[in-house]
C-alpha cells in the first residue's frame, strides 16, 4: 500500500499570498497518477489536479500541480478567499487508493 | 451535466447492516466506475472500493473485504453500497464518487454525490 504524507498539517497564509504544500509518497506512483481536491466544512471534496499536473474541468488557473514519483506539489499561486480549505492528495496508480492525511490552509 | 444523488442519513445499530444508494444522472453509467469512500468526523477520506455496472468488475480496500458489499443496477443508474457487520467506529460521512475515464476501475474521481451521514450506535 502507497502511504501519501501530507505537509504541512496546516498553512496560515493571508488572501494574495502564495501557497506551497506538498505529498510524498512511500513508494514511486505509478504513471504519475496523483491527484489533488479541495475540500469546505459540509461539502463533499471537489478535484482540482488530475494526473499530477492536469487541472480538472472549472479549475482557475491559479492551481497547478507538480511532480512526480514520490514528491508532488500543489501550488496556489495567490491566495483568494474562497480557497481557504482542507486540500487531500491520492494516488491511483496501484491498489489500494490511497489519501494524505490532509493540509489546512487557514486564513492567517 | 453528471450528477450523483444519494440516499438520507441512516441510523444503525451495532452489528447490523446498511445499504446506501447512488443514482446517477447526466453520465455514461454503464462504463464509468462508481467508487464509495467514507470519511469519520473530522478525519480524511478513505476509499472502500468501486464498481464498473457494464461488467460488475469490482475492487475493495482490504480492510473493507468481506463487510463490503457494491452492486449496480443499470436500469436505473444506481449504485449500492452495502456495509455489514456494523460497528461504532463505522460512523461516517459515506460517499459515492464517479471515475471519468470509461471502463477504468481505477483513478481519480471527477463527480461526487453530498455524502450519507451512517451513524452507528446502540
Amino acid at each position: 500500500e502507497i502511504v501519501l504524507t501530507q505537509s504541512p498539517h496546516t498553512l496560515s497564509l493571508s488572501p494574495g499570498e502564495r501557497a506551497t504544500l506538498s505529498c510524498r509518497a512511500s513508494q514511486s506512483v505509478s504513471s504519475n497518477y496523483l491527484a489533488w481536491y479541495q475540500q469546505k466544512p459540509g461539502q463533499a471534496p471537489r478535484l482540482l489536479i488530475y494526473d499530477a499536473s492536469s487541472r480538472a474541468t472549472g479549475i482557475p488557473d491559479r492551481f497547478s500541480g507538480s511532480g512526480s514519483g514520490t514528491d508532488f506539489t500543489l501550488t496556489i499561486a495567490r491566495l483568494e478567499p474562497e480557497d481557504f480549505a482542507v486540500f487531500y492528495c491520492q494516488q491511483y496508480g496501484s491498489s489500494p487508493l490511497t489519501f494524505g492525511g490532509g493540509t489546512t490552509v487557514e486564513i492567517k | 451535466q453528471v450528477h450523483l444523488e444519494q440516499s438520507g442519513a441512516e441510523v444503525k445499530r451495532p452489528g447490523s447492516s446498511v445499504k446506501v444508494s447512488c443514482k446517477a444522472s447526466g453520465g455514461s453509467f454503464r462504463s464509468e466506475a462508481i467508487h464509495w469512500l467514507r470519511q469519520a468526523p473530522g478525519q480524511g477520506l478513505e476509499w472502500m472500493g468501486g464498481i464498473i455496472p457494464m461488467f460488475g468488475t469490482t475492487n475493495f480496500a482490504q480492510s473493507f473485504q468481506g463487510r463490503v458489499t457494491i452492486t449496480a443496477d443499470e436500469s436505473t443508474s444506481t449504485a449500492f453500497m452495502e456495509l455489514g457487520s456494523l460497528r461504532s467506529d463505522d460512523t461516517a460521512m459515506y460517499y459515492c464518487a464517479r471515475v471519468p475515464i470509461p471502463l477504468a476501475i481505477r483513478a481519480y474521481f471527477d463527480i461526487w454525490g453530498r455524502g450519507t451521514l451512517v451513524t452507528v450506535s446502540s
